[in-house]
């Protein structure tokens, strides 16, 4: 079975602060790719990145960063200097062989304080 | 402009009447999804399709009904079968085969029943 985890429910952080999202995900296949969305107070997800398994490295955009560790089973997601305008929920998912949605974490709830 | 559109943004029903969520999407995708999101619970699968005039169950599908007539549209209904149905709902849409493409959101709908 497919699971993802995202153990932190609230995260609240000072204006300026590096802070890292925790992901971590179970599968038995070894083809899966994983991804994580950006849910502002507007209510729509907003896709951030997607990464597949056999691709170890990790990425950075701007402020964004991720660290995918398949020891760990994990896909952590920082944001560096966090601002006012990333305050929002935060899903993480997992997608796996066949044509199958994607399976969704609980969400991290990001506040950032000016 | 591509997009996923969901109407109406809020939605008000009494206890025991069926109501119809819409969803359309001009990015021709095959596949499209719907999702009940409540506090604290992340995203969880209603149904979803792949296809014209086929769809398939997703983990919370009792009380819900879908119809999938054309390739644009994926509307939901929420029956009075439905026992806690105050909820927000996303609609999301993705290429078809599955593994590995991300899925693209709506703006959501937000159901109240009193």
């Amino acid at each position: 079975a497919q699971k993802v985890t995202q153990a932190q429910t609230e995260i609240s952080v000072v204006e300026k602060e590096d802070v890292t999202l925790d992901c971590v995900y179970e599968t038995r296949d070894t083809t899966y790719y994983l991804f994580w969305y950006k849910q502002p107070p507007s209510g729509e997800l907003v896709f951030l990145i997607r990464r597949n398994s056999f691709d170890e490295q990790n990425e950075i955009s701007g402020r964004y960063s991720w660290n995918f560790q398949k020891s760990t089973s994990s896909f952590n997601f920082t944001i560096t200097a966090s601002q006012v305008v990333d305050s929002a929920v935060y899903f993480c998912a997992l997608s796996t062989s066949g044509n199958t949605p994607l399976v969704f974490g609980k969400g991290t709830r990001l506040s950032v304080i000016a | 402009d591509g997009g996923i559109t969901q109407s109406p943004k809020y939605l008000f029903r009494k206890e025991g009447q069926n109501v119809t969520l819409s969803c359309e999407q001009n990015l021709n995708h095959d596949a499209m999804y719907w999702y009940r999101q409540d506090p604290g619970q992340g995203l969880r699968l209603i149904y979803y399709s792949q296809i014209v005039n086929d769809f398939q169950k997703g983990d919370i599908a009792e009380g819900y009904s879908v119809s999938r007539e054309k390739k644009e549209s994926f509307p939901l209904t929420v029956t009075s079968a439905q026992k806690n149905p105050t909820a927000f709902y996303l609609c999301a849409s993705s290429t078809l085969p599955g593994t590995g493409v991300e899925q693209y959101f709506g703006p959501g709908t937000r159901l109240t029943v009193t």
